[in-house]
């Protein structure tokens, strides 16, 4: 079992859609990043959060510790947002990432 | 600032060769990372420092990586000698002040190994 586990792996909806990204953890950690590829491969840090809820735009993330969960939310999606989405846990300075998130949305 | 600059952008080489990736941090950033992204293992930390000194290498797949980082604003990973697995997207990132903070990726060098 992976240390840290997202789904779904892929998923595609259409522009305007509501979507939700989910992350599982089985480690402890100090903070919970999520990240964002493009298809030209540049990775871009989207959030890094310990507690609650962090919002961006139309970006939401939120962490459960107790769950050892997170969720990434993107309100009214365009597809400008197709992407792999990326969820990494933070230990100490370490990063363990998970498998990333195939996004496409369609106009 | 110009971001994390990483060098050349892409390499192709042959087995055996020698090839050694750079990375210029973010000015005044104290943490440098080397991360490797293949499709079979995602993203991986190979090794990382801290005010120019390795903290953890134990992400470095087999003695035949090296990553040195002999001042604050120059870091190397060299693969001596290349193998085909070795082919994959090399990352640098860096961070400001403690590992608790955003990380800022470079483009990656697309390293293919023939």
């Amino acid at each position: 079992k992976n240390e840290v586990e997202q789904s779904p792996q892929n998923l595609t909806a259409q522009e305007g859609e509501f979507i939700t990204i989910n992350c599982s953890y089985s480690v402890g950690i100090s903070a919970l990043h999520w990240l964002q590829q493009h298809p030209g491969g540049g990775i871009v840090s989207l959030f890094m959060l310990s507690s609650g809820k962090k919002k961006h735009g139309r970006l939401i993330a939120t962490i459960n510790i107790q769950e050892k969960h997170s969720s990434l939310h993107i309100t009214a999606s365009h597809p400008r947002d197709s992407a792999v989405y990326i969820c990494a846990v933070g230990s100490g300075s370490r990063l363990t990432f998970g498998e990333g998130t195939q996004l496409t949305v369609n106009p | 600032d110009a971001g994390v600059i990483q060098s050349p952008r892409h390499e192709v080489t042959e087995m055996g060769q020698e090839v050694t990736l750079r990375c210029k941090p973010i000015s005044g950033h104290d943490y440098l990372f080397w991360y490797r992204q293949t499709m079979m293992r995602g993203l991986e930390l190979l090794i990382y420092f801290n005010n120019n000194v390795p903290i953890d290498d134990s992400g470095m797949p087999e003695d035949r990586f090296s990553a040195k980082m002999p001042n604050a604003s120059f870091s190397t990973l060299k693969i001596q000698p290349s193998e085909p697995r070795d082919s994959a997207v090399y990352f640098c990132a860096s961070s400001l002040a403690d590992a608790y903070n955003e990380q800022f990726f470079g483009p990656g060098t697309r390293l293919t190994v023939l």
